[in-house]
């Protein structure tokens, strides 16, 4: 089964800890990207990356770091550092290619609560 | 920045009414997609539109992008329960196809 995963699906930890989550996907894309959607908001952009070893900064990337070692890895850690990061967090993948557009698969996302 | 606002924010319909949501762009775009997000799921994309003017159906489903590619709608007609969910369209950034802009969304519910 082609696909991406998310792990786990709901999340808790306490406030000042550091908590990564986790996505993997089979699809062999090139780019992966990782979003935040607040209750009744739409999906904002913290981080994406287009190859191994490089990312760049979403609109909403202040702490949040990521890691692209592997073409099937893209792990988010929200440090504490993040003010307010209880929240919906979805994961995507695409492919790269000289089309004019990239559909985005998405992830079933973690639902990170911090108490 | 880019930003992609969408009215309304929310729609309550009776089954069998239709449904618009209306997607507005800052800047010109060279395409758009349109997902649609269940309760407590993930976005899945639906469809994109790249030409000026484009109009595409699935079913009931009709999208349209603007003359002017800073706009698109999407409309249903006889909505059914099946259809309740957000709906977002998605625009390119600025400069680069592999990113995109996502709009506020329109949250359509259905009754029977």
């Amino acid at each position: 089964d082609g696909g991406i995963t998310q792990s786990p699906k709901y999340l808790f930890r306490k406030e000042g800890q550091n908590v990564t989550l986790s996505c993997e996907q089979n699809l062999n894309h090139d780019a992966m990207y990782w979003y935040r959607q607040d209750p009744g908001q739409g999906l904002r952009l913290i981080y994406y990356s287009q190859i191994v070893n490089d990312f760049q900064k979403g609109d909403i990337a202040e702490g949040y770091s990521v890691s692209r070692e592997k073409k099937e890895s893209f792990p988010l850690t929200v440090t504490s550092a993040q003010k307010n990061p209880t929240a919906f967090y979805l994961c995507a993948s695409s492919t790269l290619t000289s089309r004019a557009f990239n559909e985005q698969f998405f992830g079933p996302g973690t639902r990170l609560t911090v108490l | 920045g880019q930003q992609v606002m969408q009215i309304p924010q929310y729609q309550h319909v009776q089954e069998g009414e239709d449904f618009t949501t209306y997607c507005n762009s800052s800047t010109t775009l060279s395409n758009i997609q349109w997902y649609k997000q269940r309760p407590g799921g993930h976005p899945v994309f639906l469809i994109q539109l790249v030409k000026s003017g484009e109009v595409k159906k699935q079913k009931r489903l009709t999208f349209q992008f603007g003359e002017a590619k800073k706009n698109s709608s999407l409309h249903i007609t006889a909505t059914q329960t099946t259809d309740v969910g957000t709906y977002f369209c998605a625009g390119p950034g600025a400069g680069t196809a592999s990113k995109l802009t996502f709009g506020t969304g329109t949250r359509l519910q259905v009754t029977l």
